[in-house]
């Protein structure tokens, strides 16, 4: 059974400081997503992760994957307080199209 | 810009009613998924759909769910008779990927609905 773990699950800090993300997955996987979803709001897309060592920047924000190790991190570089809201993760597995979410981690950037 | 619209934005019902809960994709989309999502808890996948049939399914899309494109722009879930336990916020999503049959494509990326919250009494 695909399982995604994400950590930390809640994550509070002080703008401009750096810190990162992990989600982890327990099995092979097509592609890695990560999602960012604001209080009472859709999902919004942020990365989709295909291959190995792949590795996509948007603003502070920067996600990689690592199939061998099956984890992806996102990196959050000078948080601003605008990146608060609840990032997700979640794992298309390979041998279908079942996507599994992380329980998503909870980040709250102190002005 | 194109955007995944979703009616109605909060249905309220009673235990034992039927709901439809309706989805207009991208147009140019043609993978097509449902999820749920319980207050404050993770994102649930329930199915996928390509290709005018279910693609995946996951344990809670049982007997009581359906899906349906009965047109070219709609995208419906029904579910049969609602329980307590089926109050949350209903999200489709639709995308370009084409799924099994197609390779993987890596602009991949699912645009999701504002959601429809689903309460049921």
């Amino acid at each position: 059974e695909l399982k995604v773990e994400q950590n930390p699950l809640f994550l509070s800090m002080q703008e401009g400081k750096n810190y990162t993300i992990y989600c982890n997955y327990s099995t092979t996987s097509d592609r890695l997503y990560w999602y960012r979803q604001d209080p009472g709001k859709s999902l919004e897309s942020l990365f989709v992760l295909l291959s190995n060592g792949a590795v996509k920047q948007e603003g502070r924000l920067m996600a990689s994957l690592d199939t061998k190790a099956r984890l992806s991190t996102l990196h959050i570089t000078a948080a601003v307080h605008d990146l608060s809201a609840t990032y997700f993760c979640a794992v298309d597995r390979d041998r279908d199209d079942k996507i599994i979410f992380g329980k998503g981690t909870r980040l709250h950037i102190l002005p | 810009e194109p955007e995944v619209t979703q009616t109605p934005s909060h249905q309220v019902t009673q235990m034992g009613q039927e709901v439809i809960l309706r989805c207009v994709p991208i147009s140019n989309h043609l993978y097509f998924y449902w999820y749920r999502q319980i207050l404050g808890q993770k994102v649930e996948f329930l199915v996928s759909f390509y290709n005018n049939e279910i693609s995946e399914k996951s344990e809670i899309f049982d007997d009581q769910f359906s899906v349906e494109r009965p047109d070219g722009s709609n995208f419906t879930l029904k579910i049969r008779s609602t329980k307590l336990e089926d109050s949350a916020m209903y999200f489709c999503a639709s995308s370009v990927y084409t799924g099994l049959a197609g390779g993987l494509v890596d602009t991949d990326t699912q645009y999701f609905g504002p959601g429809t919250r689903l309460t049921v009494l």
